[in-house]
């Protein structure tokens, strides 16, 4: 079935460092892509989303390039800073149901000032 | 601004106790969704609605049940809770699931349960 994988947490970096978050998918066909952040006692909230092959998705200095040869999905910054610290959740939705998200179970960011 | 409102925020109940959680969105969506998100974990959904279409996922519980009265409100009913269930419930909305220019999910706060 479909599924998402992202790389475990938690990711700790000081601030103006580079960001990579890893997320691979599994899927039939050609889903949509997204990534959510999830602020502490928060609920989640759209960072960026790709809906084809080769998009880039990009939000607040945020990035992610829909990968279908390689079936990721990486979400980058150049630059983080002490308020990009929360839980990252790459999710998918399937081309032929659009309303079932398969979410990952979340990378947690630390940036350090 | 349009939303997703959670309330409460924080709920306590008690073992066996049954307890509603409410969701109600002001973005005129005709899909909403519960999920349950417990630590450091991913969100799992529970059910939806496609406007008063009910669908339940196959692993949810029968203690887990839903209304939806009209389409600005969904409800959350747990007949009896158990420790298991203490966890955040997270409400969200979409648009329109036939285009996927328009899948994106909206959701609310949260509502943090507690079960003693």
């Amino acid at each position: 079935g479909d599924s998402v994988t992202q790389m475990e947490g938690p990711v700790t970096l000081s601030e103006e460092a580079f960001l990579t978050i890893n997320c691979t998918y599994t899927a039939t066909g050609y889903p949509s892509l997204f990534w959510y952040v999830q602020y502490p006692g928060e609920g989640l909230q759209l960072l960026l989303k790709a809906t084809k092959a080769d998009d880039k998705g990009s939000n607040k200095g945020f990035e992610a390039t829909y990968r279908k040869e390689t079936t990721s999905f990486h979400l980058e910054k150049g630059s983080v800073q002490v308020s990009d610290s929360a839980v990252y959740f790459c999710a998918l939705s399937e081309p032929y149901n659009f309303n079932k998200f398969y979410f990952g179970s979340g990378t947690k960011l630390n940036v350090k000032p | 601004d349009a939303m997703v409102i959670q309330n409460p925020r924080y709920q306590v109940t008690q073992f066996g106790k049954p307890v509603t959680l409410s969701c109600s969105q002001t973005l005129n969506h005709n899909v909403m969704y519960w999920y349950q998100q417990k630590s450091s974990q991913a969100p799992k959904l529970l059910f939806h609605y496609y406007d008063k279409d009910f669908n339940n996922e196959a692993d949810t519980p029968d203690n887990f049940q839903s209304r939806r009265p009209n389409t600005s409100f969904c409800f959350l009913d747990i007949r009896s809770p158990g420790l298991g269930d203490a966890a955040m419930y997270l409400c969200a909305t979409s648009r329109d699931v036939t285009s996927v220019f328009h899948n994106e999910q909206f959701f609310g706060p949260g509502t943090r349960l507690t079960v003693l």
